[in-house]
């Protein structure tokens, strides 16, 4: 079964220092969204994706946050520097088209910024 | 704007009792509605959907009916078991143009003790 694969599963970082997350959605899906899952919330999107392009980035802290995905695969999100109140799990999840809502999660990567 | 709350939890029941996690949003025209769950240490699975009115979603037990007229999509479960131990998150999908925004609600975790 084709899933969302994200690295890496934990990091910790001091913060002030520069962290990237990877992400490679399932093959064909052409929409990839980032979402931020503060501890006892639920996740809000920070940014999404059609192919290369940035479709919704309202909610992305661009001071210090940055996205990419410049084959239109696989996608990073880079935090630069980072603080304390980055401290949360970072989603990534993919749907085979733009608009729909057949969303598949990968398992996240927990960030811990002391 | 749009939004989604759900009843605080945690919620504790003993294995084979009826479920019933309460969800009512607050979104302008016609969302679809989804059951999103997360087990320990994994991202979210969709659990069921429903897409317009009085549509009744279900999934390994499972169940939602869209109600437009009380804007609730509550979770109910005839019988829990122990595996059903997880977080249950209530989210929306709202449309402008082409994109499709998930905004979940705050998430509400069950605990089933044999």
């Amino acid at each position: 079964e084709a899933e969302v694969a994200q690295s890496p599963r934990y990091k910790i970082t001091e913060k002030s220092q520069a962290v990237a997350f990877w992400c490679d959605p399932i093959s064909g899906h052409a929409t990839l969204y980032w979402y931020r899952q503060i501890l006892g919330q639920g996740p809000e999107l920070l940014v999404q994706f059609q192919d290369e392009s940035v479709v919704d980035d309202s909610q992305l802290p661009k001071d210090r946050f940055s996205a990419e995905r410049l084959k239109g695969v696989d996608s990073t999100l880079k935090i630069q520097p980072a603080e304390l109140g980055d401290s949360a799990m970072y989603l990534c999840a993919s749907s085979s088209r733009l608009g729909s809502y057949e969303q598949y999660f990968g398992p996240g990567t927990r960030l811990t910024v002391t | 704007g749009d939004s989604v709350t759900q009843m605080e939890g945690p919620v504790t029941l003993s294995e084979e009792a009826f479920l019933t996690i309460n969800c009512t949003y607050t979104a302008t025209g016609y969302p679809s509605l989804f059951w999103y769950v997360q087990y320990p240490g994994e991202g979210l699975q969709l659990l069921l959907k429903a897409t317009k009115a009085d549509d009744k979603g279900s999934n390994k037990g499972f169940e939602a009916t869209y109600r437009k007229e009380t804007t609730s999509f509550h979770l109910e479960k005839g019988s829990v078991q122990v595996s059903d131990s997880a977080v249950y998150f209530c989210a929306l999908i709202t449309r402008s143009g082409n994109t499709g925004k998930l905004i979940f609600g705050q998430g509400t975790t069950l605990q089933v003790k044999p």
